[in-house]
């Protein structure tokens, strides 16, 4: 069975720190998908990215970066001088390809404060 | 990526009572997935409606407390029947695109409160 274990419930920063989420999952496929998406205060579910499996390299988008070890199973999400405009609950997500739906963790919600 | 909408964006009802969800999405799509957020809490997929067929609906979930219809390539609808106050959630609808259906995304929401 799938599962995304994001250990962190509550993270609080100061502007302009960097701030890692982690983000562990399972899975008994070779071939799957990971996720991250952004929760703002407004409600809607914001896709951020997409990583494959077979694809390890990291990535970098403005101030957000993305750690993707198969070796232990994570895929951590670091935002640069954070903003407070990063405040939200953030998801780490899972799927097997071929229109499956997606196994979210619980979620890990970052405060920026000013 | 597609435009999905979703009518009412929030709402509050009385139990007992039923409301009807929809979504819209600007281009045909094969899969569209409804997802329930209770409160401070994750989203858990209440079914998948393929188009031309019945939705499969997860364990915990039933067609007769979330009947869902999908007419179309481009839009749903949820109902939830004879609501309680534990109905009270976020329902995101949300489709998939790319070449295996590899990346989800979601409807703004729905925000229901029932009292």
């Amino acid at each position: 069975a799938q599962k995304v274990t994001q250990a962190q419930t509550e993270i609080s920063v100061v502007e302009k720190e960097d701030v890692t989420l982690d983000c562990v999952y399972e899975t008994r496929d070779t071939t799957y998908y990971l996720f991250w998406y952004k929760q703002p205060p407004s409600g809607e579910l914001v896709f951020l990215i997409r990583r494959n499996s077979f694809d390890e390299q990291n990535e970098i988008s403005g101030r957000y970066s993305w750690n993707f070890q198969k070796s232990t199973s994570s895929f951590n999400f670091t935002i640069t001088a954070s903003q407070v405009v990063d405040s939200a609950v953030y998801f780490c997500a899972l799927s097997e390809p071929g229109s499956t739906p997606l196994v979210f963790g619980k979620g890990t919600r970052l405060s920026v404060i000013a | 990526s597609a435009v999905i909408s979703q009518k009412p964006s929030r709402d509050i009802c009385q139990r007992g009572t039923s409301l009807t969800i929809q979504c819209q999405v600007d281009s045909q799509v094969t899969m569209m997935f409804w997802y329930r957020q209770q409160p401070g809490q994750s989203l858990t997929l209440i079914a998948t409606a393929n188009q031309g067929s019945e939705a499969t609906y997860e364990s915990g979930f039933v067609i007769d407390k979330f009947p869902i219809s999908r007419p179309n390539l481009t839009f749903s609808t949820l109902t939830v029947s004879n609501m309680s106050p534990e109905d009270s959630s976020i329902y995101l609808c949300s489709v998939e695109e790319g070449r295996l259906g590899e990346t989800q995304y979601f409807g703004p929401g729905t925000r229901l409160l029932v009292l």
